[in-house]
C-alpha cells in the first residue's frame, strides 16, 4: 500500500526551539509538496520539488523556514527559531507522472509551539 | 497571480444531491483537483479533469470549463459520511505547482 510517511505525527514545542519533520514520498514520485493547514489561511504552498530539485519555496518565511531534499525518498522541513504562530498542521505530499501528477497527502504533522 | 473561489459553508439533506462550485483565475493551467478532507484528517483525492466536460465516478462526477475557469463537484445521494470539507486545487503549468481554494464545508443532515 504505497502512501507518504510524514514524521513526527505531533510536536510540542517551546518557542525559540528548532523544529524538524521529515517525509518519505510514495517510491517512483518525482515530485514533492510541502503545504501548511490553519483554520484562518486553510492550505498554503510551502514549498515544492521536482526531481529532488526545489523549484517554488515563495510561500515560505525564508528567514526561518528551509525545506531540502536530501535524496529521493527524504524530504525535510525546518523551522528554527520556531513561533507560536508556526503552530499548524504541515502535510508533505507527492506526485508522479505514472498517476497522473495526483496529489497524495502524507497524514500531517500536527505541530503547537507554546 | 492565482486565485481559487469556493463557497465556505454548504448545508444538504441525506439523500440529496448537491454541487459545489470552483472558480479560477491561474497564470497557467495543467488540470483542476477535488479533494476531501475530513475533520483532522489528510486531504484524500476525488476526481482530476484536464479537458472540458464531466467525468463520472460512482456517486461523485466533477465538471471543468477551461474557457470560463469553472468547475463544479456533484455528490449525488449524499450521504451522512459524506459531510467534510472539499477542495478544489489547480495545477499550473511548467513546474506543476498547484494551489488549493480555501475549502467548502458541507454539512449532510437526517
Amino acid at each position: 500500500d504505497a502512501r507518504v510517511t510524514q514524521t513526527p505525527r505531533h510536536k510540542v514545542t517551546e518557542m525559540g526551539q528548532e523544529v524538524t519533520m521529515r517525509c518519505q514520498p510514495i517510491l517512483g514520485h518525482n515530485t514533492v509538496f510541502w503545504y501548511r493547514q490553519t483554520m484562518m489561511q486553510g492550505l498554503e504552498l510551502l514549498a515544492y520539488f521536482r526531481n529532488r530539485a526545489p523549484l517554488d519555496d515563495s510561500g515560505m518565511p525564508k528567514d526561518r523556514f528551509s525545506a531540502e531534499m536530501p535524496d529521493a525518498t527524504l524530504a525535510t522541513l525546518k523551522i528554527q527559531p520556531s513561533e507560536p504562530r508556526d503552530s499548524a498542521v504541515y502535510f508533505c505530499a507527492s506526485a508522479g507522472i505514472s498517476d497522473r501528477n495526483t496529489i497524495y497527502f502524507g497524514e500531517g504533522s500536527w505541530l503547537t509551539v507554546v | 497571480g492565482q486565485n481559487i473561489d469556493q463557497p465556505t459553508e454548504m448545508t444538504a439533506t441525506e439523500g440529496a444531491i448537491v454541487q459545489i462550485n470552483c472558480t479560477y483565475q491561474t497564470s497557467g493551467f495543467n488540470g483542476l483537483f477535488w479533494y476531501q478532507q475530513h475533520a483532522g484528517e489528510a486531504p484524500t483525492f476525488l476526481s482530476y479533469n484536464v479537458l472540458d466536460g464531466l467525468e463520472e465516478k460512482g456517486r461523485f462526477s466533477s465538471f471543468l470549463s477551461r474557457s470560463k475557469g469553472y468547475s463544479y463537484l456533484l455528490l449525488k445521494e449524499l450521504q451522512m459520511k459524506d459531510s467534510a470539507s472539499y477542495l478544489c486545487a489547480v495545477m499550473d503549468t511548467g513546474g506543476f505547482k498547484t494551489i488549493f481554494g480555501a475549502g467548502t464545508r458541507l454539512f449532510v443532515k437526517a
